[in-house]
């Protein structure tokens, strides 16, 4: 069970916009920064927004990434092919001594 | 290039060690906080250990606390994370990770491509 929920999968066809949620509590994503990553089929996670909402150089900006109290998002517009992929979000966790928490993954498929 | 390749993954029985190693390259290492994040088969990225750019600090998931150390070579570039005891549950791809920001340790925006690390009898 993970301690950042993210629903399973989510669909959308070419064009479209698909967006992904991810629900927390007030000691990690209530409180701390939020980021996202896309892992495509047999490759190694790639950062896309940190900080809530900020891209890395090179990410599209299709890729948007939005935080309201204990929930934040991750919506990807004029959504192609190549975003098919598993995704997650993260953030730190006050409890316990500090940990990195991840969500669960949702997997984006383009219908 | 900024590069990170990890290696010592294997197949080990359960009670076993294994020691990672992670080689970076392409950046002024001590001057980045480090995790350790792993994948069991099909499931999602789980968060291992952390260690802070001169050993500062260092975290760990409860799910390998007392078994797991993790550890930096400043001068070799290197970073490592020993693993004794090992279970079953702790079969996965073990990533190094790159903490590029100083506010948030979920930050990562280097990952190497991953060591693999099977427990099993």
């Amino acid at each position: 069970q993970s301690v950042l929920t993210q629903p399973p999968s989510a669909s959308e066809t070419p064009g479209q916009r698909v967006t992904i949620s991810c629900s927390g509590s007030i000691s990690n994503v209530g409180t701390n920064p939020v980021s996202w990553y896309q892992q495509l089929p047999g490759t190694a996670p790639k950062l896309l927004i940190y900080n809530n909402n900020k891209r890395p150089s090179g990410v599209p900006d299709r890729f948007f990434g939005s935080k309201s109290g204990t929930s934040a998002s991750l919506a990807i517009g004029g959504l192609q092919s190549e975003d098919e992929a598993d995704y997650y979000c993260s953030a730190w966790d006050d409890s316990l001594n500090g940990r990195v928490v991840f969500g669960g993954g949702t997997k984006v498929t383009v219908l | 290039e900024v590069q990170l390749l990890e290696s010592g993954g294997g197949l080990v029985k359960p009670g076993g060690s294994l020691r990672l190693s992670c080689a970076a390259s392409g950046f002024t290492f001590r001057s980045y906080s480090m995790n350790w994040v792993r994948q069991a088969p099909g499931k999602g990225l789980e968060w291992v250990a952390s260690i802070g750019g001169s050993s500062s600090f260092i975290y760990y998931a409860d799910s390998v606390k007392g078994r797991f150390t993790i550890s930096r070579d400043n001068v070799d570039n290197s970073l490592y994370l020993q693993m004794n005891s090992l279970r079953a549950e702790d079969t996965a791809v073990y990533y190094c990770t790159r903490v590029f920001t100083l506010i948030a340790q979920n930050d990562m925006d280097v990952w190497g491509k991953g060591t693999t690390v099977t427990v099993s009898s």
